[in-house]
């Protein structure tokens, strides 16, 4: 069965230091997507990225980098250079790509805080 | 451009009482619609799903439901309130099974 795994309840750090989101996912599929999403304390989740199986190239946008790696199905996220902004809750989520419906498997979420 | 409304943003209701959200997506055709709660300091568990008119998937058995009336609209429902129906309501479209999705602003349901 697919699931999500995101060992990190939360992490408090202080502005511009950088800091690492795990992700750790299970699936039978060859097929499947990955994908990070924000959700700052208005409660709307904003989406950062989608990753598909096949492409392991780490993704880097801005202060923002992804780290994809099959070998230990793991895909974290790195925020360099932190801000007072970035904090919220930050959601690793999966999708199967032999399903035709999408869902989303999300992982339980890591809180981050960043301190001034 | 695709947007989707959520409403109301929060609501307080009585156990034993009626509950009706309505989620609508602009902007698009066929979406895939998703009904997701948030319980307190947890994540997301995925309640209904739809990938068209009338095709509802229940994902966990409860006091909840939900139909898809129109193409773009969601609406999820309960005949009578739980405490444990508290939390947080997220509606959420996507183009095509291997898309992203696009959240709602959500719902902050409280049962009293």
């Amino acid at each position: 069965a697919q699931k999500v795994t995101q060992a990190q309840t939360e992490i408090s750090v202080v502005e511009k230091e950088d800091v690492t989101l795990d992700c750790v996912y299970e699936t039978r599929d060859t097929t499947y997507y990955l994908f990070w999403y924000k959700q700052p304390p208005s409660g709307e989740l904003v989406f950062l990225i989608r990753r598909n199986s096949f492409d392991e190239q780490n993704e880097i946008s801005g202060r923002y980098s992804w780290n994809f790696q099959k070998s230990t199905s793991s895909f974290n996220f790195t925020i360099t250079a932190s801000q007072v902004v970035d904090s919220a809750v930050y959601f690793c989520a999966l999708s199967e790509g032999s399903s035709n419906t999408g869902k989303l498997i999300f992982g339980q979420g890591t809180t981050l805080q960043v301190k001034p | 451009s695709q947007t989707i409304h959520q409403w109301p943003a929060t609501l307080v209701q009585p156990v034993g009482s009626p509950l009706s959200l309505e989620c609508t997506v602009e902007g698009t055709s066929n979406p895939n619609l998703y009904w997701y709660r948030q319980a307190a300091g947890r994540g997301l568990q995925l309640l209904f799903y739809s990938v068209g008119i009338g095709q509802i998937s229940s994902e966990v058995p409860q006091n909840l439901s939900a139909s898809r009336p129109q193409d773009r609209q969601f609406i999820l429902s309960s005949k009578k309130l739980l405490l444990s129906d508290s939390g947080f309501y997220l509606c959420a479209w996507q183009r095509g099974p291997l898309d992203g999705y696009t959240f709602g602003s959500g719902t902050r349901l409280t049962v009293v």
